[in-house]
């Protein structure tokens, strides 16, 4: 499976905009790009998915970068309900066979007030 | 209503005993599975099923059954539980097996083993 790579943590302040990398330099032309996030205490859910284009959703945007070896999820405006940790998965595109999504560690996000 | 809903929250039982975890999705979806999230918070898949059909074991220990009596419920049922088995364990659900329209993930069950 392609490998993504993320900080280990960031800090943001309260309001402010936050841009969280992550960097897969092995992605196949037809791998989804999804951002997951797990709050504390909570299950992970699902935030944002693209595959070439920029997306945004009511949670965040999703920057691909042209030669799709980076990403950045961004959250316009950080709450401090945003703290959490932030999941860039690759997924295969659907087709035979199945799928596990396949966490890595992953973003710790701080948000200051 | 709850997605996906796990019970019981939290469970502590002693080592050497059996215990099981219940999971229910009302989302109509085809595929469940379990995650277990141990004490370095990674989330490693343990099981995935479709239409009640184990597709998935990751090398997970016999002492692990899962079982699913229709498509909406994944239970887990563990045997003769050790200290290593402590752990938070979740539940998702997905529409299919390709993971179409993400997981939906339950809140956790909290396992601690003494």
């Amino acid at each position: 499976d392609a490998k993504t790579t993320q900080p280990n943590s960031m800090e943001s302040n309260e309001e402010e905009p936050v841009h969280l990398p992550c960097n897969h330099s092995t992605i196949s032309g037809t791998d989804y790009i999804h951002w997951y996030r797990q709050l504390p205490s909570q299950g992970p859910e699902y935030v944002i998915h693209g595959l070439t284009s920029n997306v945004n959703n009511r949670m965040a945007s999703l920057a691909i970068a042209e030669d799709r070896k980076s990403s950045t999820l961004i959250l316009h405006r950080a709450t401090l309900r945003d703290a959490a940790v932030y999941y860039c998965i690759l997924r295969p595109p659907a087709g035979a066979g199945s799928y596990q999504l396949t966490f890595g560690k992953g973003t710790k996000l701080s948000v200051i007030p | 209503d709850t997605a996906v809903s796990q019970t019981p929250k939290y469970l502590v039982t002693q080592m050497g005993n059996d215990k099981s975890i219940k999971c229910e999705q009302n989302l109509g979806h085809d595929t469940m599975y379990w995650y277990k999230q141990d004490s370095k918070k990674f989330l490693k898949i343990m099981f995935s099923y479709n239409n009640k059909e184990l597709i998935i074991n990751e090398t997970v220990p016999n002492r692990f059954s899962p079982k699913s009596p229709d498509k909406a419920h994944l239970n887990l049922h563990i045997n003769s539980l050790e200290l290593g088995d402590s752990a938070v364990y979740f539940c998702a659900s997905s529409q299919d097996l390709k993971g179409s329209g993400g997981y939906t993930f339950g809140s956790g069950t909290r396992l601690t083993v003494v």
